[in-house]
């Protein structure tokens, strides 16, 4: 069935370190993909967003590549921030799902220390 | 935010009692869903309701049942609580005009059951 993989963590970096998050998916077809995150103490909120093959979805400085070749949407960020510090989840529609279902990785913690 | 809320916010309860967990929005969104939040296991579905009295299940569903008996309002109710139900339980919504996989989620309700 439909599913993501992302990297476990927790992952610790230091204020303007870069961050890559890895994410793979399995699905039928090509379904948009999408990066949550959950700051401390809150729901998730959407991050960032591909539609399609080769889409690079963007926002606060995180970026992500829809990769149909290896099925991947790794997020990353160049300089990371203390207020970077969240929970992140790699999320995809569920094929068939006329609920709009997600499923969603198990998430990475990333902690930015100054 | 979507205008999303969740009550209550914080609950300890014993093994074995009933609790039933709220979830209110304010802009008639059709599309409600309900989520556990555990480590390592990171985004369970648990129910989600396509409409005033239309329900179904989701991955996690034993021991949890749902109502939605207004458009604004989606209930959680564990009929007899326990343990393994201790969780951060998340409602979720999806807007009207949201593409699939956009989803607006609440603050959480943090459950303990001892």
């Amino acid at each position: 069935g439909d599913s993501v993989t992302q990297m476990e963590g927790p992952v610790t970096l230091s204020e303007e370190a870069f961050l890559t998050i890895n994410c793979t998916y399995t699905a039928t077809g090509y379904p948009s993909l999408f990066w949550y995150v959950q700051y401390p103490g809150e729901g998730l909120q959407l991050l960032l967003k591909a539609t399609k093959a080769d889409d690079k979805g963007s926002n606060k400085g995180f970026e992500a590549t829809y990769r149909k070749e290896t099925t991947s949407f790794h997020l990353e960020k160049g300089s990371v921030q203390v207020s970077d510090s969240a929970v992140y989840f790699c999320a995809l529609p569920l094929s068939g799902a006329g609920s709009y279902q997600l499923t969603f990785g198990k998430g990475t913690k990333l902690s930015v220390i100054p | 935010d979507a205008g999303i809320t969740q009550s209550p916010r914080h609950k300890v309860t014993e093994t074995g009692t009933p609790v039933t967990l709220r979830c209110h929005q304010t802009e008639n969104h059709r599309y409600m869903y309900w989520y556990r939040q555990d480590p390592g296991h990171g985004l369970r579905l648990i129910h989600y309701s396509y409409g005033v009295k239309d329900t179904d299940k989701g991955e996690v569903s034993d021991g949890y049942s749902v109502s939605r008996s207004k458009t604004e309002d989606f209930l959680l109710t564990l009929e007899s609580a326990t343990s393994s139900q201790t969780s951060v339980y998340f409602c979720a919504i999806k807007p009207t005009s949201g593409k699939q996989g956009e989803q607006f989620f609440g603050p959480g309700t943090r459950l303990t059951v001892l």
